[in-house]
């Protein structure tokens, strides 16, 4: 158990529809990232929060939003949706932004099935 | 940019027997970390072991070391004494280091499946 918690571990739903992913990161960790896993692109980085703000941000789509709360957990959210996608959506936390050698823990994921 | 290649779409290798799952990278940052992650047909993500560039000596963990050539951009992962249970997909990745917390970029994945 990585100490990451993902909600819900499956979602399925239609074409058109808005989902809200939500993580929890590790006790103590400041740092949330989302990516997404697919068949085609693989395992990629969609955005980054560091205690509240937006990090970085990588091929998020513009349908896609995120949030990190005071508590720190962050959620993702997801409109529009398209069948593509489709996948599965980690979460992983890391801990102070100046720990070099920080690592990345991944939450369970979410798997997004869009009908 | 970043970017990893994973050349072995697939392995195999007999229970007990080591098995090493190649990883090489590419970047312009002088300083970086590599690591590798597990992930079986669960879906989790599992961090295995981590190496820096500027780390003196290869990364051990258990049964998990990372060979590291810097100068051939290479961080190969090999695994000793293999078991059913190290069936998986083993994903190559890395990140910048100069500065602070910075996202993973990963390889596209080895799928290890270990024969009894």
């Amino acid at each position: 158990d990585s100490g990451v918690t993902q909600t819900p571990k499956h979602l399925i739903t239609a074409t058109g529809q808005r989902v809200t992913l939500r993580c929890s990161p590790r006790s103590g960790d400041l740092s949330v990232y989302w990516y997404q896993q697919s068949l085609d692109q693989g395992l990629q980085f969609l955005i980054q929060y560091y205690n509240g703000e937006e990090r970085a941000k990588g091929n998020i789509l513009e349908r896609f939003s995120a949030q990190q709360f005071p508590d720190l957990h962050s959620e993702l959210n997801l409109s529009s949706l398209e069948l593509g996608d489709s996948a599965l959506y980690f979460c992983a936390s890391s801990g102070a932004a100046q720990a070099y050698t920080d690592t990345q823990y991944f939450g369970p994921g979410t798997r997004l099935t869009v009908l | 940019a970043q970017k990893i290649t994973q050349t072995q779409p697939g392995m195999f290798v007999q229970e007990k027997e080591a098995v090493t799952l190649d990883c090489t990278y590419d970047t312009s940052d002088p300083s970086y970390g590599l690591f590798w992650y597990k992930q079986p047909s669960s879906g989790e993500m599992i961090f295995l072991i981590y190496q820096g560039s500027y780390d003196q000596q290869n990364a051990t963990e258990g049964r998990y070391s990372l060979n590291f050539q810097k100068a051939r951009k290479s961080a190969n992962l090999v695994i000793s004494a293999s078991q059913l249970g190290d069936s998986a997909m083993y994903f190559c990745a890395m990140r910048d280091l100069s500065s602070g917390n910075t996202p993973l970029v990963f390889g596209k994945g080895t799928r290890l499946s270990v024969i009894a």
